[in-house]
């Protein structure tokens, strides 16, 4: 079975510093990888996905990721983060299970907190 | 379109009842997932339903169960509410493969009491 690893539960940042949240997901012969985020009180958002091609995805809000699949890694990075950003950040893996659906596996999530 | 729909937003249960929440995913979706997410444990996966049928479990009690019904709304029940059941239930909804995002409700925030 397919297990995420976010390393850090929570990461302090000053506004317009950059940040990087790490994700590390077991092997696997071929995985799907999203970043979803959680603002408070309400349900998880795509924030951006790799299938396949690219290694490098990004959202549009100034996010990007970049799929590593020797180090079986999806670091989540923004340059410059803004105080909106403040919110919980869960990486997830995907593969495909029985009956052909592609349930994912979410890491225990990582609260990014933007101070001004 | 609209979006997955899940009622109620919030519930307040004593131990010992049972409860049952409601989803309605987005329309042409067939895939509907449950989640349960504590403080504790993350985001822990319960189960999947399309076409009306459980097509994935995760590793819950029986106590937890779910159905689906023809016009892809989902149900889960569970039953004899035990403290450690407070949490935030979240259901995903998707379309048939890995290209179609799951898009989650804002969830019911379930607390036992």
């Amino acid at each position: 079975a397919q297990s995420v690893t976010q390393l850090d539960s929570q990461v302090p940042v000053f506004e317009e510093a950059p940040v990087e949240l790490r994700c590390n997901y077991s092997s696997s012969v071929s995985v799907y990888l999203f970043w979803y985020v959680q603002y408070p009180n309400q349900g998880l958002q795509l924030l951006l996905k790799y299938l396949s091609g690219s290694t490098l995805v990004k959202s549009i809000n100034g996010f990007e990721a970049e799929f590593n699949k020797s180090q079986t890694s999806f670091h989540l990075r923004k340059p410059s983060v803004h105080i909106s950003d403040t919110a919980e950040y869960f990486c997830a893996v995907s593969d495909q299970k029985s009956g052909g659906s592609y349930i994912p596996t979410f890491g225990r999530g990582t609260s990014l907190i933007v101070h001004p | 379109k609209a979006g997955v729909t899940q009622t109620p937003r919030y519930l307040i249960k004593t131990r010992g009842q049972q409860v049952t929440l409601s989803c309605s995913p987005i329309s042409g979706h067939r895939s509907v997932s449950w989640y349960q997410q504590t403080p504790g444990q993350g985001l822990q996966f319960l189960f999947e339903y399309f076409s009306e049928t459980q097509r994935n479990k995760g590793n819950f009690p029986g106590r937890f169960s779910g159905r689906q019904f023809s016009n892809s709304r989902s149900e889960m029940n569970v039953s004899t509410l035990e403290l450690g059941d407070s949490a935030l239930y979240l259901c995903a909804s998707s379309g048939w493969s890995v290209n179609t995002e799951a898009f989650f409700g804002q969830g019911t925030r379930l607390t036992v009491v």
